[in-house]
């Protein structure tokens, strides 16, 4: 598709269970983001990709937090032991290394009851 | 580490009338700034950035802003909004740095347009 697209628009899940969230983003950006946007609040950074590696993951909250891009392209945010406090929308974004602009999708809207 | 402030939460203005939204920063060199719009079921949208040169930044759907590097601010204006302009709008401040344009936003200013 043109932009980018993210999987599932909406997640309603359990405490305690395990989640995947799935961002593919626009062909040819090198660069992947991923953010966390509660409600009432702007987006929060979680990590950064360059290619298929994590180049910054310093906004993961703790180690129940994972994310990958194993072929550079679509990235996999990975929630393990979900609580409450993990809802949220999460928001992906692409863009290409030094143009300063990203694209964000849609995202996806996450609830831990 | 930077940080933005947004100072009003929600403003409501009427359609035709003049819009500022303020915006703060706190970065200890030169950042890159921007604008962001959220409307209802849609993604985030660029509506203009600052990285340098001219301090007035003209962006899409005739917003502008203005670097003030005394004032730490980067405040959105439009002359006469319109219905559609209705939205939650975002600003952000990103370090300057090879690829990793990671930003960070404010709390968003929520914009109500009354006819």
């Amino acid at each position: 598709g043109a932009g980018v697209s993210q999987t599932p628009s909406n997640k309603v899940t359990e405490k305690g269970k395990y989640v995947e969230l799935r961002c593919d983003p626009i062909s040819g950006h090198t660069a992947l983001y991923w953010y966390r946007q509660s409600l009432g609040q702007g987006p929060e950074f979680l990590i950064y990709f360059q290619g298929t590696g994590a180049a910054d993951d310093s906004g993961l909250p703790n180690d129940r937090f994972f994310a990958v891009r194993p072929e550079g392209s679509v990235s996999t945010l990975k929630i393990q032991r979900t609580e409450r406090g993990d809802s949220a929308v999460y928001l992906c974004a692409s863009g290409t290394r030094n143009t300063g602009e990203l694209f964000f999708g849609e995202g996806s809207r996450l609830t831990v009851l | 580490a930077q940080s933005v402030t947004q100072p009003d939460i929600h403003i409501t203005v009427s359609e035709g009338a003049s819009l500022e939204l303020r915006c703060n920063y706190s970065y200890g060199a030169t950042p890159y700034l921007f604008w962001y719009v959220q409307s209802p079921g849609q993604g985030l949208q660029l509506l203009l950035k600052y990285f340098s040169g001219d301090t007035l930044v003209q962006g899409i759907k005739g917003f502008e802003a203005e670097f003030k590097r005394s004032q730490s601010s980067f405040n959105l204006r439009k002359p006469s909004v319109h219905w559609s302009d209705a939205a939650e709008y975002f600003c952000a401040v990103a370090t300057r740095g090879f690829g990793n344009e990671k930003l960070t936003f404010g709390t968003g200013t929520r914009l109500t347009i009354i006819p």
